[in-house]
Order: C-alpha cells, then structure tokens, then sequence
C-alpha cells in the first residue's frame, strides 16, 4: 500500500511560488516526511525532511499539517531548473536500516 | 571529495553476459542503495546496505548479487543479463540515513 499520495503533475509560473502538496494520512509517530526531486536524467537530490514542525533550508520550506496527515513542499522563486519529478517519502526517522522507497511523485514543470 | 561514483556510465551487454557495475564513494557512508529506473518510470530500490558485510534486499532483487567488503565500494553484478534488466541504474548513500547522495547513473542496454 502506498504510504503517501501526490499529483501527478503541476505547473508553475516561473518566479512564482511552487507548493508541492503530499498526503500521508496513515504516518506514523516515528515516521518522518523526506522530499527528494530528481531532475530529467540525473540521479535524485535531497531536498529537505521533517517531523512535526516546519523546516526550511536554502532549498525550500516544508510545512507539514498539525495532524500529520499532509504536508507542503514550498519552493519560494521556482525557476526553470526547478521543472523536476518530486517525491515525498514517508519512512522511520533518519534510519538507514529502512531504505528509501519512491512513489511516482509530482512531475513539476516551471513555465517561462 | 569525489561524492558517488559509478562506472561505467554506458554499458551494452548481450543476453545472458555477466558484468558488474561499480560504485564507489568517499564520504565514508554506512548506508548504501541499488535502484533501477526504468524509461518513464519511478526508482525501485534494488539492494541496500547498511554497512561493510551488511546487504538486504529492497523491492527487485531477482538477477542481481551484491556484496559490501569495504565501506567505499558497493558493487552490482548481474548474474546473466536479460533484456528486462534494460534501465538505468543508480547507486545512492548516505552517512546518517536521511539525506542520500546518488551517483549520476549507469546506462544498461541488454540486447
């Protein structure tokens, strides 16, 4: 079963604010939310992860529903290389012994 | 520092060939991924370990051996290539877990 659902594709005005949204709603409490993208071609990039709060990093913002049950990747100026497939991963926090398994993820296209 | 390194990036094998690809990476990770992506399709995780001596099998594994001797290395080899292992193949790792480095993937065509 899947553990996140996402759509499978947006657009965006470049310039614009990109929010990627993610429902998780059967997460679990030591289960965090990771976001990954992976632009056309190459191998993916991790872009941020979180537990309860919300988190930003040079990247993007992640705002995560006080239930825990859907979150928000925010990429705040979106640019042309941002246009990528994002994937919102739900998994037990920060433990290599459970590996990271992608969805199919939101394909992104930023739009001149 | 070099980040993950696989090689070849190119590879052309015929039907019931071995070879093995190659990934190396100097950050001194514990954790370290197989995945194979598909044309058009997601990432479905391959093989995976968690440190030298250590692998488990993620979601694929059929036709594939992996073994980890070292922290740096972990290589994939393909036991007789078929054509529906035709894909790209990405290794990733990661020092704590979370926030996985993946290498720029090897191109397998088996005809």
């Amino acid at each position: 079963d899947a553990k996140t659902t996402q759509p499978t594709s947006m657009d965006c005005a470049e310039g614009r604010a990109a929010n990627l949204p993610c429902n998780h709603s059967t997460i679990s409490g030591n289960e965090y939310v990771y976001w990954y993208r992976q632009i056309h071609s190459q191998g993916p990039q991790y872009i941020i992860h979180g537990l309860k709060n919300n988190e930003t990093n040079e990247m993007a913002s992640l705002i995560i529903t006080e239930d825990r049950k859907s979150s928000t990747l925010i990429l705040p100026h979106a640019t042309l290389r941002d246009t990528a497939v994002y994937y919102c991963i739900v998994r037990v926090a920060n433990s290599g012994n459970t590996p990271l398994v992608f969805g199919k993820g939101t394909r992104l296209s930023v739009i001149a | 520092n070099a980040g993950v390194t696989q090689t070849p990036k190119f590879q052309v094998l015929k039907t019931g060939q071995s070879m093995t690809l190659q990934c190396a990476q100097d950050m001194n990770h514990e954790y370290m991924s197989w995945y194979r992506q598909d044309p058009g399709m997601g990432l479905r995780l391959i093989h995976y370990s968690v440190g030298a001596g250590i692998t488990d099998q993620g979601e694929v594994p059929n036709g594939y051996n992996v073994s980890r001797s070292t922290t740096e290395d972990f290589p994939l080899r393909l036991l007789s290539a078929a054509p529906s292992q035709t894909s790209v193949y990405f290794c990733a790792s990661s020092y704590l877990g979370f926030d996985y480095t993946f290498g720029s993937g090897t191109r397998l065509t088996v005809v």
